[in-house]
């Protein structure tokens, strides 16, 4: 069974400092992993989906990197804003239709 | 294009109680989910639909939840009776079903807020 772990569970950083959010994953069969963004009392926002073949994803100030063979991906959001506060969520899905998803990382920024 | 829109976004009951749950997924996704989110944790996948079939609703309480996709476009989720560990939000999510199996990109809508006194 994928489980799916991310730490820490809570981050704050000061505005303009560089995020690194780590997921980590226990089975290496995966079809792809998508990063997500959730708002308080709001639902979930696709950020960027690496497919399994790809080592990485880019988009705007955000950078998903990819490592099967360890289990990890590693999102990176650089210059961050008090707007990048949120939680963010990786959800793995496996070659037969399921996906995981971790309990997230809720990022402060402060001004 | 409009997202994936939900009703209603927030629900009291009582336990014991009923309450319903409404879906309507991006226009063409084929695919379309109920997931559970307790608060401080991830979504819980309830149900998955490929049109108006079931694939998977392995973690689904079959007791007390049910589930339907009428037409393969709508869906609702039903609780009778509720309990108290029900109150969380539901999310309802959509997706193109993937080219070689496995899923696509998932689009979510804004979910259902249930307190269950």
């Amino acid at each position: 069974k994928q489980e799916v772990t991310q730490i820490p569970a809570a981050l704050s950083v000061p505005e303009g400092e560089n995020l690194v959010l780590n997921c980590s994953f226990t089975d290496s069969a995966i079809y792809n992993l998508q990063w997500f963004r959730q708002d308080p009392g709001k639902g979930l926002t696709s950020l960027l989906l690496i497919q399994s073949s790809q080592r990485e994803q880019t988009s705007g100030r955000l950078n998903a990197s990819l490592d099967k063979s360890s289990g990890r991906s590693t999102l990176y959001i650089a210059a961050s804003q008090p707007g990048d506060s949120a939680t963010y969520l990786c959800a793995v899905a496996s070659s037969w239709g399921k996906l995981q998803f971790g309990a997230g990382t809720q990022v402060v920024v402060t001004p | 294009e409009a997202g994936v829109a939900q009703s209603p976004r927030y629900k009291i009951i009582e336990k014991r109680q009923s309450v319903a749950f409404w879906c309507n997924p991006i226009s063409g996704h084929a695919t379309l989910y109920w997931y559970q989110q307790i608060l401080g944790q991830g979504p819980k996948l309830l149900i998955q639909f490929q049109n108006n079939g079931v694939v998977d609703d392995s973690q689904l309480p079959k007791d007390r939840f049910s589930a339907e996709r009428l037409k393969g476009v709508d869906s609702t989720l039903k609780i009778q009776p509720a309990k108290l560990e029900d109150s969380a939000v539901y999310l309802c999510a959509s997706s193109l079903e993937a080219e070689t199996g496995g899923i696509g990109e998932l689009f979510f809508g804004e979910g259902s807020r249930l307190t269950v006194l």
